[in-house]
């Protein structure tokens, strides 16, 4: 059984562009949930999909967005890069998405902004 | 304010040994917790995981200790390997309602290393 996938594994951009990256979740899952790793914030959480649709979202600016394609497959969008957005963004699926579900997540994109 | 910590930024210890990381949190919410193992510029990799309604979990050379009343548990690792040596994260989830759905509140991770 296929893993989480995650394309591309790294970027560079430039500040002000957008990027957009796309996460392939394990066949069967149904939830796909985003998170961004830096040295200074941990591993935090941005949002979660399920169904084509946003359940949960954490404190991150609008310029973070997502969506889920019927095949649960999902894309994050960040608009008007920042240097601050530097940083490993990892995607994780689960059958559910339900509180007492396993997560297993991708290789991770990183993005460096320069 | 974080949920979930890992006061222990490492921890060294002999091959063979036993590993023990610890993880406390705050949020009388969480009712289920998890660990991850991570190697620099990959995915965390799933290990172990252990309901509130547990106190304890095993697999193969990893158990995990719940204790609900200190808000506190710990990942053990018996006997360690030289490629055991990674970053562990503790994880938690389930705290209450729609906040909860795919969220994963982790600790700031604990890096082990095992020497030969």
């Amino acid at each position: 059984k296929a893993g989480v996938t995650q394309t591309p594994r790294y970027l560079i951009k430039t500040r002000g562009q957008q990027v957009t990256l796309s996460c392939s979740p394990i066949s069967g899952h149904r939830s796909v949930s985003w998170y961004q790793q830096t040295p200074g914030q941990g591993l935090q959480f941005l949002f979660e999909y399920f169904s084509e649709t946003q359940r949960n979202k954490g404190n991150f600016p609008g310029r973070f967005s997502g969506r889920q394609f019927s095949n649960s497959r999902s894309e994050m969008n960040v608009s008007t890069l920042e240097l601050g957005d530097s940083a490993l963004y990892l995607c994780a699926s689960s059958w559910g998405g339900g509180p007492n579900t396993e997560a297993f997540f991708g290789q991770g994109t990183r993005l460096t902004v320069v | 304010d974080q949920q979930v910590k890992q006061n222990s930024p490492s921890l060294s210890v002999q091959e063979g040994r036993i590993s023990i990381l610890n993880c406390d949190y705050t949020n009388s919410m969480f009712d289920y917790f998890l660990w991850y193992k991570k190697y620099p510029a990959e995915g965390p990799t799933f290990l172990i995981s252990i309901s509130s309604i547990k106190d304890k979990n095993e697999d193969g050379r990893f158990t995990v200790f719940l204790n609900k009343s200190a808000k506190h548990l710990s990942l053990h690792i018996v006997p360690s390997q030289p490629g055991d040596s990674a970053v562990y994260f503790c994880a938690a989830s389930g705290a209450g309602g729609g906040t909860s759905y795919g969220k994963l509140t982790f600790g700031q991770g604990t890096i082990l290393t095992v020497h030969p």
